[in-house]
Formats: C-alpha cells, structure tokens, sequence
C-alpha cells in the first residue's frame, strides 16, 4: 500500500461545476496535510495546508481532513479552465521532515 | 515573499560528466530538499539537509551527492551522470523541525537535466 494514495485521473468537470479531488494516507501518526498545484512543466505550488479535522475554506478552495478515516479531500468550488492542472496531496509525518506526496490527480476543466 | 531559485531551467550534459544543480532560498529556512520528478513515479526524494553541513539520504540517493556549507545554499552533484538521471529536478525547502506541524515546503522553479 502506498503511504499516499490519488486517483491519478483525469477527472473532467465543466467549467463553474465543483471539483472534488480526493486523498488518503495509509499512516496513523501524520500531523499536517498539503495539496499542491502543479502546471504542466512547472514547479508544485502549495494552495492549501490543513492541519485539524473539519474543513478550512481559502476562497474558492476548501480542504477537508478525516484523521479518524485518514483522508484528506479539495474541493475547488467555481472551477475554472485555469484551474485545469495536477494536484498532489502530500502528508507530513510526525517526527519526519520531509513530506510524503501522491502521485497526483490531473483535473481537466471543461469550457 | 518566498523564494527558491534554482541555478539552471534547462540542462544538457553527456554520461559520464560532473554537474552541479545549485538551488537558494532567502527565507532563512532550516530544511532543504532536492526531488526527482517523473512521469508515472511522481515526486521522489533523492537527499535533504536540516542544517549546514547535515544530510540524510531520501528515496533514491544513488548515484548523487550533496552539499550544504550556507544555511541558503543546497547543492546537488551527479558524480558521473547517467541517462537514467534525465529527469526534472526540483528543489524545495521549508521552516520547521521535526516535531513542528509547519512544514509547508516551498518550491523552487525545477531544472529540467537531460543527459546524452
């Protein structure tokens, strides 16, 4: 079992739909949560950290984290083709430094 | 304003040369990181620092070295590259220790090493 599990996609939505992009970590202990975003031949860029169970909303972002289920979800409310990009889920665990990342799920937003 | 900067976007090279990827962050960060990034494999972690002078091998430190003598600067030496190193390469880096929950890592913009 992988320690960060996406669905690696695509996962299509029409523009203005809401995105649902999913994560789960296989490791009990992990303290802090990340989703990235990832252009096509660019660098990740951080959009989203989480760090306590519920949701936490950053425009039209909102990351949602289950300890007790162990997994980590992004909703993107609005989507824009401008959001079209893979997005990684990374798990930090405790007494690590390093994060652990998924393969990433590509989304695709439709026109 | 966080910044990582990597010496390089491009980079050519033939088996068997020495290169050096040179990444910098001006945020005074403790940890720094160097990834490989392929397609299907996703992000692997090749070699960290946590402070000047201190590394632990990642995931895949074969084949690479690295270095760190400023707390800004983080280097990553292919000894004798290969074309199996062709690959991006990413630098990241971030605050915390290891029992801090603040560790987003920040990324540099990738070094894109082909070897001949």
């Amino acid at each position: 079992q992988k320690e960060v599990e996406q669905n690696s996609g695509p996962l299509s939505v029409p523009e203005g739909a809401i995105a649902s992009l999913n994560c789960t970590y296989s490791d009990r202990v992990s303290q802090s949560f990340f989703w990235y975003r990832q252009y096509s031949g660019k660098s990740p860029e951080l959009i989203m950290s989480i760090y306590s169970n519920g949701d936490k909303e950053d425009g039209r972002f909102t990351a949602q984290l289950n300890k007790a289920s162990q997994y980590v979800s992004l909703l993107i409310r609005d989507s824009q083709p401008s959001d079209s990009a893979t997005y990684l889920c990374a798990v930090k665990r405790t007494g690590r430094r390093a994060l652990t990342f998924g393969s990433g799920t590509r989304l695709q937003v439709q026109p | 304003d966080v910044k990582v900067t990597q010496s390089s976007r491009y980079l050519v090279k033939r088996t068997g040369e020495k290169v050096f990827l040179e990444c910098v962050q001006d945020m005074d960060h403790e940890n720094m990181f160097w990834y490989r990034q392929d397609p299907g494999l996703g992000l692997r972690l090749i070699y960290f620092s946590y402070d000047v002078k201190m590394k632990e091998k990642g995931d895949i430190p074969e084949g690479y070295s690295v270095s760190r003598e400023k707390k800004e600067r983080f280097s990553l030496i292919l000894e004798s590259a290969s074309t199996n190193q062709t690959s991006m390469y990413l630098c990241a880096s971030s605050l915390g220790g290891s029992a801090s929950s603040y560790n987003e890592q920040f990324f540099g913009p990738g070094t894109r090493l082909t070897v001949l």
